[in-house]
């Protein structure tokens, strides 16, 4: 069956901007995840979705970052005012239940000029 | 917090090498241990897990055995190949709620015939 998809693969945008990534988990799939890896470093934890509500929100680094799941498939990360700093690839994983295995997506790296 | 601390590469050894790769944790309660492994171009893997101490995970040749005492899971191979050539990171799963993972830096290994 299909996996994880991401959208998209590569965006590049200008400092300031605002952008929306896009994670299409496995269908049926009930836990979300996203999470944000930097050149040479491994994934760090963004937020954490049961269904449609962010379960665990900690790992957001700051209030320019916000993720939505309306109807508990698919999530949208939203990054305000990019910075420089936000340059990564943002990675999402969903499983069938908390606890399970991960499975990730391919990622979409951003770049901010 | 959580965290884990693994080997860092790159790593290159020749085909039909021992491979080692050291990883160790730091957490509070009993966290499920996993690698992940990340070809060139693909998304994240789970290569292996265990979820107890002692458990010993293999997959595809590799084997990490879950060290309480040394809280550690080192990831071995007894013969690499070329295909083997990926990042491979150590991981533990946080037992705070959501269960999100949290990641090594990662290990570039390369392979040579």
């Amino acid at each position: 069956g299909a996996g994880v998809s991401q959208t998209p693969s590569n965006k590049v945008t200008e400092k300031g901007k605002y952008v929306e990534l896009r994670c299409d988990p496995i269908s049926g799939h009930t836990a979300l995840y996203w999470y944000r890896q930097s050149l040479g470093q491994g994934p760090e934890f963004l937020i954490y979705f049961q269904g449609t509500g962010a379960a665990d929100d900690s790992g957001l680094p700051n209030d320019r970052f916000f993720a939505v799941r309306p109807e508990g498939s698919v999530s949208t990360l939203k990054i305000q005012r990019t910075e420089r700093g936000d340059s990564a690839v943002y990675l999402c994983a969903s499983s069938a239940r908390r606890g399970g295995e991960q499975y990730f997506g391919p990622g979409t790296r951003l770049t901010v000029t | 917090g959580d965290s884990v601390t693994q080997m860092e590469g790159p790593v290159t050894l020749s085909e039909e090498a021992f491979l080692t790769i050291n990883c160790t944790y730091t957490a509070t309660g009993y966290p499920s241990l996993f690698w992940y492994v990340q070809y060139p171009g693909e998304g994240l893997q789970l290569l292996l897990k265990a979820t107890k101490a002692d458990d010993k995970g293999s997959n595809k040749g590799f084997e990490a055995t879950y060290r309480k005492e040394t809280t550690s899971f080192h990831l071995e191979k007894g013969s690499v190949q070329v295909s083997d050539s990926a990042v491979y990171f150590c991981a533990l799963s946080d037992q705070g709620g959501s269960e999100k993972l949290v990641f090594g830096k990662g290990m570039k290994l390369t392979v040579n015939p």
